[in-house]
């Protein structure tokens, strides 16, 4: 158990819906990491918060968003869902905001766009 | 830009017997971190070891040791004495100390046979 949570961990949806993937991180950890990982690909970063404030995005679209809350639990917001969004979205906090060792990731949520 | 690149889509090897798994990097950070990751059919991200870029000593952790080769920006994972629990798919990911993010490569699917 790597201390993340993630929920849900399995969602269906259809075309043009909208969802909120949330994520607690461990104990202490003040960076929440969030990444997709689609069919056959490898984990894509998408947008990183440290401590409430954005500090890195990556290949994010802009139908997706995301915030850090002040108890450090992060959002993942995903609207106007296309077919191509159905993968595994995954969370992952480290202690700090730099690069100083691992991340620990959760579950995962797996999402469905039917 | 960071760029990981695992050139080997899969691996297969039997129980017992030793594996390698290859990874190239490419980065303009002098501090930097690399990792392998597993992902069982759990589906789980696991950290299995890790690289700090400044230390020449390559990392070991039981069964599982690297070969970093910083000059050619070579990251390769060995796996000794193989297990059926190893089968998964591995990842080489790589992170700098001025940002927190890590970039992933695109995986390589490891099946050990009895």
């Amino acid at each position: 158990d790597s201390g993340v949570t993630q929920t849900p961990k399995h969602l269906i949806t259809a075309t043009g819906q909208r969802v909120t993937l949330r994520c607690s991180p461990r104990s202490g950890d003040l960076s929440v990491y969030w990444y997709q990982q689609s069919l056959d690909q490898g984990l894509q970063f998408l947008i990183h918060y440290y401590n409430g404030e954005e500090r890195a995005k990556g290949n994010i679209l802009e139908r997706f968003s995301a915030q850090q809350f002040p108890d450090l639990h992060s959002e993942l917001n995903l609207s106007s869902l296309e077919l191509g969004d159905s993968a595994l979205y995954f969370c992952a906090s480290s202690a700090h905001g730099g690069g100083t060792g691992e991340l620990f990731f959760g579950e995962g949520s797996r999402l469905t766009v039917l | 830009a960071q760029t990981v690149t695992q050139s080997q889509p899969e691996m297969s090897v039997q129980e017992a017997e030793t594996v390698t798994l290859s990874c190239t990097y490419d980065t303009s950070e002098n501090n930097y971190y690399l990792f392998w990751y597993k992902q069982p059919p759990s589906r789980q991200m696991i950290l299995v070891i890790r690289q700090e870029a400044y230390k020449q000593q390559n990392a070991t952790e039981n069964r599982f040791s690297v070969n970093f080769q910083k000059a050619a920006k070579s990251f390769s994972l060995k796996i000794s004495d193989s297990q059926l629990g190893d089968t998964a798919m591995y990842f080489c990911a790589q992170g700098g100390t001025s940002y927190g993010k890590l970039t992933f490569g695109q995986g390589t699917i490891l099946t050990v046979h009895p």
